[in-house]
């Protein structure tokens, strides 16, 4: 299994600044996952982060707004960058598990609210 | 683009009642599957894996159907605790044999008194 630590826990930010969500897990990974949580959705990927390489963004996400750190194999950190209300949501942190039949692990989550 | 589709519900059922989740996958390739739960205002975590034999955890009974791309959880004797949203995801392997888990947009489950 998997520890992660995720923080802020919360935030209340205005619109046109940034946040940088960090997230730390207690065993080396290799990917790590970026998801966001609309009110009422599912969860939506956002990127893979591998460490020393750059990001994987899926569709309808890109570096400039979601610039992605991943400097080791313990820790990433997601910027979402020029806030508008749109962004406001719940984001998450995901690790998977290790062997054939992986698990996800999740960190507690990021609720921002953009003002 | 690799699909996950389950009835987002909300399933209202009392309690005791026997409840059915169903999900669907578009990629036969998927190497794994899963059924997590999610409280309000809370991360998912793992309810339980899925695997082609079925499995069983107490009141909690999943299966899966390579042929027909289809997974389930049956919940039995529902409890109010169970009121959640399930969510149902298929991991597909990714580069260098790790995967990355596609979720479904979760079914939601109301258990009333």
């Amino acid at each position: 299994s998997a520890v992660i630590s995720q923080k802020p826990s919360r935030d209340i930010c205005q619109r046109g600044t940034s946040l940088t969500i960090q997230c730390q897990v207690d065993s080396q990974v290799t990917m790590m996952f970026w998801y966001r949580q609309q009110p009422g959705q599912s969860l939506t990927l956002i990127a893979t982060a591998n460490q020393g390489s750059e990001a994987t963004y899926e569709s309808g996400f890109v570096i400039d707004k979601f610039p992605i750190s991943r400097p080791n194999l313990t820790f990433s950190t997601l910027t979402v960058s020029n806030m508008s209300p749109e962004d406001s949501s719940i984001y998450l942190c995901s690790v998977e598990g290790l062997g054939l039949v992986t698990e996800a692990f999740f960190g507690q989550g990021t609720r921002l609210t953009v003002v | 683009r690799k699909e996950v589709e389950q009835d987002p519900g909300p399933f209202n059922v009392p309690e005791g009642a026997t409840v059915a989740f169903n999900c669907t996958y578009s990629n036969s390739a998927s190497q794994s599957f899963f059924w997590y739960r999610q409280d309000c205002r809370k991360e998912p975590k793992l309810l339980m894996s899925v695997y082609s034999s079925g499995n069983e955890d107490g009141r909690f009974t999943a299966q899966l159907n390579r042929a027909s791309q289809y997974i389930s959880l049956l919940i039995r004797d529902s409890k109010l605790s169970d009121s959640a949203t399930y969510l149902c995801v298929v991991n597909d392997e990714a580069s260098g044999g790790s995967y990355i888990p596609t979720f479904g947009r979760g079914t939601s489950l109301i258990v009333h008194p």
